[in-house]
């Protein structure tokens, strides 16, 4: 089935010890983004790709950065993890017509 | 700029009852509206969406929408609830031109047997 797969589904790192999250689509869409959700909050747009095209949100801090060397796959990377950075990571994928489809997530712990 | 408000934060209801949660919108023109349902440790799933035409729309796992222009309102529906259906749901404004999606808060659905 024509999916989005987040990996690893849990990661636990160190304070200040960076860490790369994956996401990566078989549905072939123009638009993959990254959100960032804490414990009962809305999910956070932090980014977006458009092909190649990198699009920032404006509140994102610097300590979050993407990549994005395909179609099919997408990195967040955190250069020096926070405690506050503990969340839940989504990664979402559209054709460009706003309707997004997430993957399953991936749970950020912090220590 | 747009904006998505959930008035319910917490509602319960029991198994076989019917469920309505509130969804409210700004947006200046006319807007795409979803919803979106996430169990406990996981993504979102779509639910429904409106982009134009029936005000309204028919989902997934007998869940419907209304559109009301006219209330600025987006509110789901469901005849019959069914423990599976214990969930967080969310209500999201997309807008022409912006390809990012703006949600709400989120309802917390807890459905008593």
């Amino acid at each position: 089935d024509a999916m989005v797969i987040q990996n690893p589904r849990y990661q636990v790192t160190q304070f200040g010890k960076p860490v790369t999250l994956s996401c990566s689509q078989t549905l072939n869409h123009n638009v993959m983004y990254w959100y960032q959700q804490k414990s009962s909050q809305a999910p956070k747009l932090l980014f977006h790709y458009y092909d190649k095209d990198f699009n920032n949100e404006a509140d994102t801090p610097d300590n979050f950065q993407s990549r994005r060397p395909n179609t099919s796959f997408c990195f967040l990377d955190i250069r020096s993890p926070g405690l506050g950075d503990a969340a839940m990571y989504l990664c979402a994928t559209s054709p460009g017509t706003d309707t997004q489809y997430f993957g399953p997530g991936t749970r950020l712990t912090v220590l | 700029a747009q904006s998505v408000t959930q008035p319910d934060i917490h509602i319960t209801v029991s198994e076989g009852a019917s469920l309505e949660l509130r969804c409210n919108y700004s947006y200046g023109a006319t807007p795409y509206l979803f919803w979106y349902v996430q169990s406990p440790g996981q993504g979102l799933q779509l639910l429904l969406k409106y982009f134009s035409g029936d005000t309204l729309v028919q989902g997934i796992k007998g869940f419907e929408a209304e559109f009301k222009r006219s209330q600025s309102s987006f509110n789901l529906r469901k005849p019959s609830v069914h423990w599976s259906d214990a969930a967080e749901y969310f209500c999201a404004v997309g807008t022409t031109g912006r390809r990012a999606l703006t949600f709400g808060s989120g309802t917390r659905l807890q459905v008593q047997p």
